[in-house]
């Protein structure tokens, strides 16, 4: 069974300071994908980033970094020099592509407050 | 171009009603998913269609359907409303499966309330 844990319900910094948002995730796949989403109050999720389980390489996108590393089965986000417009809840997600098409597993989701 | 857009936004329903939520993928995307957001179960997957058929199905029961046209437009019905279907429904789209490592894309999401 798939499984995705963000074991940080909430969390609460001060504007430029540096926040990483945990993900821990179960399969028995060896092929799969994860995927970092941000949802606004709007209620839209808004794709950030997605990551095929071949590919280890951890990447950087303006201030924006995540770390995946199999051995461990997680998939770390950290935002860096945090803004206001960073205060959204962040899900983690993971797809089984056995059986064919798309079907998201998604984490429980983490609530970020960046305050002045 | 255009993203996925669900229509309505909003929406109040009595108990015992039905209603039926609208989904228009990005262009060019095949695969549509539905999923369901309240606060006390997160975000659970509903279904999946990939030309016109349904390809995943969530563990919901079977007062909750969907179809997909030809144009790749879905529609999701839930008959016989409940309060606990009052949640935040969200549609999602991409070129064809997670398997060929499609993102996937979501709409704004129709908020249903059941009173």
């Amino acid at each position: 069974a798939q499984k995705v844990t963000q074991a940080q319900t909430e969390i609460s910094v001060v504007e430029k300071e540096d926040v990483t948002l945990d993900c821990v995730y179960e399969t028995r796949d060896t092929t799969y994908y994860l995927f970092w989403y941000k949802q606004p109050p709007s209620g839209e999720l808004v794709f950030l980033i997605r990551r095929n389980s071949f590919d280890e390489q951890n990447e950087i996108s303006g201030r924006y970094s995540w770390n995946f590393q199999k051995s461990t089965s997680s998939f770390n986000f950290t935002i860096t020099a945090s803004q206001v417009v960073d205060s959204a809840v962040y899900f983690c997600a993971l797809s089984q592509p056995t059986g064919g098409g798309n079907k998201l597993t998604f984490g429980t989701g983490t609530q970020l407050k960046v305050e002045l | 171009k255009a993203g996925v857009t669900q229509t309505p936004r909003y929406l109040i329903k009595t108990r015992g009603q039905q209603v039926t939520l609208s989904c228009s993928p990005i262009s060019g995307h095949r695969s549509v998913s539905w999923y369901q957001q309240t606060p006390g179960q997160g975000l659970q997957f509903l279904f999946e269609y990939f030309s016109e058929t349904q390809r995943n199905k969530g563990n919901f029961p079977g007062r909750f359907s969907g179809r997909q046209f030809s144009n790749s437009r879905s529609e999701m019905n839930v008959s016989t409303l409940e309060l606990g279907d009052s949640a935040l429904y969200l549609c999602a789209s991409s070129l064809e499966g997670s398997e060929s490592g499609n993102t996937i894309y979501f709409g704004e999401g129709s908020w249903l309330t059941v009173v």
